[in-house]
Formats: structure tokens, C-alpha cells, sequence
């Protein structure tokens, strides 16, 4: 059973960088996109950016500007950075695997809360 | 980006009702949509993809339709572990969207 869990700081001073690591279990990360998504404290779900396990990315525009997503397939795991974070960065971050020749999402982590206080 | 609308965003149900559940896009979307349970304090749970797929583990109780632009989720009789927030998704454009959610409540 495919398992995935965030980890990371839970409070980000403004204008810092976020930095969060997603470890995946009970599975190979090769031939699957990997993908975070968030959600503002009872809000609704963004996506915020894919990776394949070679390497290849894609961002929502959106934040594009302010995201890297990276994957060390060595150690399982694949990460992502936001730059620049304020106030509406706070929410509960997750991981996901986009499920096999689809781009819905079939595993998902339990979820990390990042707020951005001073 | 292409806008998803859920209707409604709220309902009040009780055991053993039939729901459905309606997803709208601001343009085509073919049958590129899946829904999503999500339960609080918990992460979304995949329930049909393809717009009418059932996801494997997903009880038969759950059904989707729809293509184009109006898509339904339907639980044929809503049991004490479906009340939670639905969530449609697009799959046919990035970056992929969501909708805002339906909170199914007891009655």
C-alpha cells in the first residue's frame, strides 16, 4: 500500500521560504507523476505544481513564480519550495500521486498545516 | 483557467436519501472530471475518475455522469460515513481546478 507523508516546518516567517518533503512508501516512485496541492484553512483545493519521477515539471501559473518542485528518486521522496511567502500561503499542504494514465489523484499524505506568522 | 461551479454548496440530508450533487465548467471539459470525498481533518479521498469511473475500494452506492460541461455526482442512499465535503476536479486542462465543495450535512 502506497503511503506518502509531508513533512517540513509548520510556522514560515513572512517573506521566507517554505520548504516541505514528500516521502513515499510502500511503492516505487518510477512512471508516476507526483503533485502538491493545498488548502486554506476552510477553503477549497489548489494545485500547485506536478513532477514526474525523471524530472519533468509543471506549475500553476498562478505561483509559478515562486515554486520549484524537485524529486530524489534515490530516497523516495520529492519536494517543494515557495519563495516570497505572506499570509495567503497559510494551508494545509498536501501530497498526492496522480493516479496511472490520469491526472486525478489516487494517494494522497495526511496533510501539513503551514501558517505564516511573524 | 477554466472555473468549476458546484451546486449546492451546502445540503442537508438524512440516512438513506438519494443526493446528487452538480458540477458545472466554464467550458468543455470532455469527460475529464473526478470527484473527491474529503472528511475533516483528513485528506481527499478519490471516488470516481472519467467522470463516471468508480474508483477501486469506492462503494457501488456512488455514481457520476455527465460530459461537456454539467457533471452529477449521485450517492443512491447517503449513509453515516458520507457526510462530508464533495469536491469535483478537471483534469482536462492545466492547471488542473477544483470546485469550491459541497458540505453534506445530517438533517
Amino acid at each position: 500500500q502506497v503511503q506518502l507523508q509531508e513533512s517540513g516546518p509548520g510556522l514560515v516567517k513572512p517573506s521566507e521560504t517554505l520548504s516541505l518533503t514528500c516521502t513515499v512508501s510502500g511503492g516505487s516512485m518510477s512512471n508516476y507523476y507526483w503533485s502538491w496541492i493545498r488548502q486554506p484553512p476552510g477553503k477549497g483545493l489548489e494545485w500547485i505544481a506536478y513532477i514526474y519521477y525523471s524530472g519533468s515539471t509543471n506549475y500553476n501559473p498562478s505561483l509559478k513564480s515562486r515554486v520549484t518542485i524537485s524529486v530524489d528518486t534515490s530516497k523516495n521522496q520529492f519536494s517543494l519550495k515557495l519563495s516570497s511567502m505572506t499570509a495567503a500561503d497559510t494551508a494545509v499542504y498536501y501530497c498526492a500521486r496522480h493516479r496511472p494514465r490520469g491526472w486525478d489523484f489516487d494517494y494522497w499524505g495526511q496533510g501539513t498545516l503551514v501558517t505564516v506568522s511573524s | 483557467d477554466i472555473q468549476l461551479t458546484q451546486s449546492p454548496s451546502f445540503l442537508s440530508a438524512s440516512v438513506g436519501d438519494r443526493v446528487t450533487i452538480t458540477c458545472r465548467a466554464s467550458q468543455g471539459i470532455s469527460s475529464y472530471l473526478a470527484w473527491y470525498q474529503q472528511k475533516p481533518g483528513k485528506a481527499p479521498k478519490l471516488l470516481i475518475y472519467a467522470a463516471s469511473t468508480l474508483q477501486s475500494g469506492v462503494p457501488s452506492r456512488f455514481s457520476g455522469s455527465g460530459s461537456g460541461t454539467e457533471f452529477t455526482l449521485t450517492i443512491s442512499s447517503l449513509q453515516p460515513e458520507d457526510f462530508a465535503t464533495y469536491y469535483c476536479q478537471q483534469l482536462n486542462v492545466y492547471p488542473v481546478t477544483f470546485g469550491g465543495g459541497t458540505k453534506a450535512e445530517i438533517k
